[in-house]
């Protein structure tokens, strides 16, 4: 079975330092992993996402993810803040190669910003 | 291009009755997943419908029942409401059904509130 960890309910930083947001993953296939934010209010808005290419992901808005197998790993970060990245984040895990197989998500990571 | 629609907006119902909600997927987009948001939680796979057949279940009990239409919208429907029904429900919408290869695009939800 699948499923995410994200390891911290709850992140504040300043505006201008480096965000942090930890999952750790787990799959017994080939998985896919995704980080998706979702302002209040507002749809999920895809991040960025891991199908077996590159280690090391780059998404919208100056945020990356870096997918290490031997950790288990693929945790979030952005050099600098601002204060339009509060929202909440979610690790999300699926099956790369099982149709019809669902987004499994983690319960969410609430990143606050501050000035 | 038009992107996923979800009505209503809000909904109120009282234990005991029954609610369809109603999903536009993105255009040129045939796969419909269904997750429903608890408070505080990260989203939780319903179902799955492809080219209007169930494509893939959650751990949800058979009074959460779906369809898709021949346009590729879809409806949940929701029968005997409990109190622990209340949630946010989402649709994504996608084109194809395998694993994590096919991005997934999310509505902004249903908010449903049982009372």
């Amino acid at each position: 079975a699948q499923s995410v960890t994200q390891l911290d309910s709850h992140v504040s930083v300043s505006e201008g330092t480096p965000v942090l947001l930890r999952c750790n993953y787990s799959s017994s296939y080939s998985p896919s992993l995704f980080w998706y934010v979702q302002h209040p209010n507002k749809g999920l808005q895809l991040l960025l996402k891991y199908t077996s290419a590159a280690t090391l992901v780059k998404g919208i808005n100056g945020f990356e993810a870096e997918f290490k197998k031997s950790e288990t790993s693929f945790h979030l970060t952005k050099p600098s803040a601002h204060m339009s990245d509060a929202a909440e984040y979610f690790c999300v895990v699926s099956d790369n190669n099982q149709a019809g197989t669902a987004l499994i998500f983690g319960k969410g990571t609430t990143l606050s910003v501050s000035s | 291009e038009t992107g996923v629609t979800q009505s209503p907006t809000h909904l109120i119902k009282t234990r005991g009755q029954q609610v369809t909600l109603r999903c536009s997927s993105q255009s040129g987009h045939n796969t419909v997943s269904w997750y429903q948001q608890a408070l505080g939680q990260g989203p939780q796979f319903i179902f799955q419908y492809y080219r209007e057949e169930e494509n893939g279940r959650g751990n949800f009990p058979p009074r959460f029942s779906g369809l898709q239409f021949p346009n590729y919208s879809s409806e949940l429907n929701v029968n005997a409401l409990e109190l622990d029904d209340s949630a946010l429900y989402l649709c994504a919408s996608s084109l194809g059904v395998v694993g994590g290869y096919n991005e997934q695009f999310f509505g902004p939800g249903t908010r449903l509130t049982v009372l």
